[in-house]
């Protein structure tokens, strides 16, 4: 049962322009939501948050929304930076328990220059 | 700060061997979690310690597995008589007591069952 789920596996978008990663769940227990980057031989850098009292957060070019009636969240990322090639995981907790992370099964960014 | 660090990065092994995998959360981080990545999925939860007491384990954490934290620093993750379907990175992650929901994560440590 896949409690978080990323449907698009990779995504490819042209250097300047918007990604949009998208992000799926089915527990309406949950309470906060993390994006993660990770390239590969490392493990998933911290990237942005939010709670479920919110339906956007920012910081810089990085923006998540969250949809709780649809139960869905984005990343936005604008411009897009070669960069910011990597695998993006969403990841959803809930915080009145242990706060381990439920994530979904990542989407490859390519960014093209 | 250094970040959360873990030692080996990287180990091969022969099936039925033990392997004892090391992480240094980030100094004062009370809370360690330990994940596992197999190819093409994202992290699944393995176990969770608050200082040194083990407060969670995922059914995925067969009795081959142990997972030990004995003065609240550093974790270490025992696999005994490991299996090549044990085959995986192994993440931990911690975090601290002031913003409990975000997790920073080690580099991990990539096991290769022969």
């Amino acid at each position: 049962d896949q409690q978080v789920k990323q449907n698009s596996p990779s995504l490819s978008v042209q250097e300047g322009r918007i990604s949009i990663l998208n992000c799926d769940y089915t527990n309406s227990m949950f309470d906060y939501f993390l994006w993660y980057k990770k390239y590969p031989a490392e493990g998933p850098t911290f990237l942005i948050s939010i709670s479920s009292i919110k339906d956007k957060n920012e910081d810089g070019r990085f923006t998540v929304f969250l949809n709780k009636s649809a139960k869905h969240l984005s990343l936005h990322i604008v411009p897009s930076q070669p960069g910011d090639s990597a695998v993006y995981f969403c990841a959803a907790v809930t915080t009145s328990g242990t706060y381990k992370y439920i994530f979904g099964t990542g989407t490859r960014l390519k960014v093209l220059a | 700060d250094t970040g959360v660090s873990q030692d080996p990065r990287h180990k091969i092994t022969k099936r039925g061997q033990n392997v004892t995998f090391r992480c240094d959360p980030i100094s004062e981080h009370n809370r360690l979690y330990w994940y596992r990545q197999t190819l093409g999925q994202g992290p699944e939860f393995l176990t969770y310690f608050q200082n040194e007491a083990q407060l969670e384990k995922s059914r995925l954490l067969s009795d081959r597995f142990s997972a030990e934290r004995p003065k609240g620093s550093f974790s270490t993750l025992e696999i005994q008589r490991t299996e090549q379907g044990d085959s995986a990175m192994y993440l931990c992650a911690s975090s601290n007591r002031v913003v409990q929901e975000t997790q920073y994560f080690g580099p991990g440590t990539r096991l290769l069952v022969l």
